[in-house]
């Protein structure tokens, strides 16, 4: 079975800083790692996802993330935020096993930007 | 090309009701997946069908039921609603077979609140 830990409820930053929300898995099997967000009253939205290759995925909206097998992270960070980045952000993982298991998702990591 | 669409988008039951909540997928996608988000909460994966058959359910009783219809829309049902069976249901469909490392396109959610 696996699960996500996001190590954060809340991160509040100012407008322009950076911005680093944490994701850690537990995983018996190779993975697969998405970032979505989810803005007030809406479904989800793909921020990036890492399958293989490259450790460090770029998405959309200036968004990357850090793929560290070791450590089994998958931190997302932006180098400077703005206000329209208010939301949620959730982190997920599946593995091979696909729909059997479907996606196992954070408690998710509110941000709040602070002007 | 049109995205995940729900309905209804709000919808207000009584304990021990029966639901039935429904999914357009996107265009082209042919797998379909269904999740329970409970108020601050990550979402939780309830079922993934995939040419009209069940191919994975997450940890949720058989009075969760669901269809996959020919033109892949969907629907989930729930029998003898609890309290607890308050919270955002999102719809997620994939172009391929269900496996894990498919991006899952989530629609804006159904919200149920049961009294």
């Amino acid at each position: 079975a696996q699960s996500v830990t996001q190590l954060d409820s809340q991160v509040p930053v100012f407008e322009e800083a950076p911005v680093e929300l944490r994701c850690n898995y537990s995983s018996s099997v190779s993975v697969y790692l998405f970032w979505y967000v989810q803005y007030p009253n809406q479904g989800l939205q793909l921020l990036l996802k890492y399958l293989s290759g490259s450790t460090l995925v770029k998405g959309i909206n200036g968004f990357e993330a850090e793929f560290n097998k070791s450590q089994t992270s998958f931190h997302l960070r932006k180098p400077s935020v703005h206000i329209s980045d208010t939301a949620e952000y959730f982190c997920a993982v599946s593995d091979e096993k696909g729909g059997a298991d479907g996606l196992t998702f954070g408690k998710g990591t509110h941000l709040i930007i602070q002007p | 090309e049109t995205g995940v669409t729900q309905s209804p988008t709000h919808l207000i039951k009584t304990r021990g009701q029966q639901v039935t909540l429904r999914c357009s997928s996107q265009s082209g996608h042919n797998t379909v997946s269904w999740y329970q988000q409970a108020l601050g909460q990550g979402p939780q994966f309830i079922f993934q069908y995939y040419r009209e058959e069940e191919n994975g359910r997450g940890n949720f009783p058989p009075r969760f039921s669901g269809l996959q219809f020919p033109n892949y829309s969907s629907e989930l049902n729930v029998n003898a609603l609890e309290l607890d069976d308050s919270a955002l249901y999102l719809c997620a469909s994939s172009s391929g077979s269900g496996g894990g490392y498919e991006t899952q396109y989530f629609g804006p959610g159904t919200r149920l609140l049961v009294l």
